[in-house]
């Protein structure tokens, strides 16, 4: 079954505490990105990838790293988390990422994400 | 800025009826547009998408586009209880750039 996971998908901790939230794919897509959602803000993309080993910002990059050292995964970093990075976060993937050529993007079921 | 906005709602509607979802986009060069839906706790689902003036149809779904007043929007016939969600409207600002509307929240009683 073609999909996105991600994990965890509940998470609790404190300002300063480093996380990692891990993303993975099983369609051998080039294209991978996070996106938090926060409510009257929609959905704003953070870091996006093209492919191994080439990561770009998104919107809001700022307390934020990300890796990319294999196609199927993408995890998010947070080095020192802070309480307005309390959020719902979506991992996504697609094809290409040339969204002319038609192509889908799939979302990862969410990571909800509290810092204290 | 490239901006993606949305009423955010909710839009009531009665079971049965036409739910009318509308998206104004601020770039003229934007050439492809997407229709989310996502039920809330959930991550978003693409429903529709469309890359030419015009209306495109899917089911009980029609995406209608125009450019040259930079609005997209998503028809929903016969609405059902279940259609009940946030509809995201999301648009191709260049390579490998996609931006989401806040979304808008559609309610549809029996």
């Amino acid at each position: 079954e073609a999909q996105v996971t991600q994990n965890p998908r509940y998470l609790i901790t404190v300002t300063g505490k480093k996380l990692t939230v891990t993303c993975s794919q099983n369609m051998n897509h080039e294209y991978m990105s996070w996106y938090r959602q926060d409510p009257g803000l929609g959905l704003r993309q953070i870091y996006y990838s093209m492919n191994v080993e080439v990561t770009d910002k998104g919107d809001v990059p700022e307390g934020y790293k990300v890796s990319r050292k294999e196609k199927r995964n993408f995890p998010l970093i947070l080095e020192s988390p802070s309480p307005n990075q309390t959020s719902l976060y979506f991992c996504a993937s697609s094809l290409s990422g040339v969204w002319q050529q038609r192509e889908t993007q799939y979302f990862g079921p969410g990571t909800r994400l509290l810092v204290l | 800025q490239k901006e993606v906005e949305q009423n955010s709602g909710p839009l009531s509607v009665p079971e049965g009826a036409i739910a009318s979802l509308n998206c104004t986009y601020s770039d003229r060069v934007s050439q492809s547009f997407f229709w989310y839906r996502q039920y809330s706790g959930k991550s978003p689902e693409l429903i529709m998408s469309i890359y030419s003036n015009g209306d495109k149809e899917d089911g009980r779904f029609t995406a209608q586009l125009n450019k040259a007043s930079q609005y997209v929007s998503l028809l929903i016939r016969d609405s059902q209880p279940s259609d009940s969600a946030t509809y995201l409207c999301a648009v191709n600002f260049g390579f490998q750039k996609l931006v989401f509307g806040t979304g808008t929240r559609l309610l549809v009683s029996p």
